[in-house]
């Protein structure tokens, strides 16, 4: 059974520091793995789809990189700004989604 | 019209109570996914369907009964619901391709008293 593991849980930060979100799994057997914000009481918001195959993507200020042989994923975000505050959930995709706990992410003005 | 809807957005029902959520999407996406989530827990899969049929059940209880009744309609009908069912519930619609990514609705509010 997939196990995918995010740390930290809560990050606090003062604005324009960079993020740096870091979440692990098991089975490197996986078809992609994605990252999602997700605000309080609120759905899923997709950010970055990385491919098996791939080695990182960017979008914006955002960039995943992505080590399969490892199990490890990690989600870079430049120059924070408070309304980057949400929490980050990472998702395996090896057949059906695997959550892991989330990253609560916490950007002081 | 892209994305995931989800309705209602909030509902309160009593245990003794009969309701239904709705998700609709209109991406072309075949499979779509209901998912429950509680508070401070990352999402958990409840029910895949594929085409249409129901494809994974994670031995969900009874008073949860899904529907898809067409590609772009997706139904979640609860009855005699407890207390600790209340959560938030999550649609999610993707391609059958599993290089691509899943998309999700903005949740109903589920409050059982």
């Amino acid at each position: 059974k997939q196990e995918v593991t995010q740390i930290p849980a809560a990050l606090s930060v003062p604005e324009g520091e960079n993020l740096v979100l870091n979440c692990s799994f098991t089975d490197s057997a996986i078809y992609n793995l994605q990252w999602f914000r997700q605000d309080p009481g609120k759905g899923l918001t997709s950010l970055l789809l990385i491919q098996s195959s791939q080695r990182e993507q960017t979008s914006g200020r955002l960039n995943a990189s992505l080590d399969k042989s490892s199990g490890r994923s990690t989600l870079y975000i430049a120059a924070s700004q408070p309304g980057d505050s949400a929490t980050y959930l990472c998702a395996v995709n090896d057949y059906k989604l695997s959550f892991g706990a989330g990253t609560t992410v916490t950007v002081r003005a | 019209e892209t994305g995931v809807t989800q309705t209602p957005r909030h509902l309160v029902m009593g245990m003794t109570n009969k309701k239904s959520l709705k998700c609709e999407q209109h991406m072309g996406h075949r499979a779509m996914y209901w998912y429950k989530q509680k508070a401070k827990k990352p999402p958990e899969l409840m029910f895949v369907y594929s085409y249409e049929k129901l494809s994974i059940n994670e031995s969900v209880p009874s008073r949860f009964s899904p529907e898809c009744p067409n590609s772009s309609h997706l139904f979640l009908h609860l009855h005699t619901l407890q207390p600790e069912d209340s959560a938030l519930y999550l649609c999610a619609s993707s391609q059958r391709d599993v290089t691509r990514g899943y998309t999700f609705g903005s949740g109903t509010r589920l409050t059982v008293v």
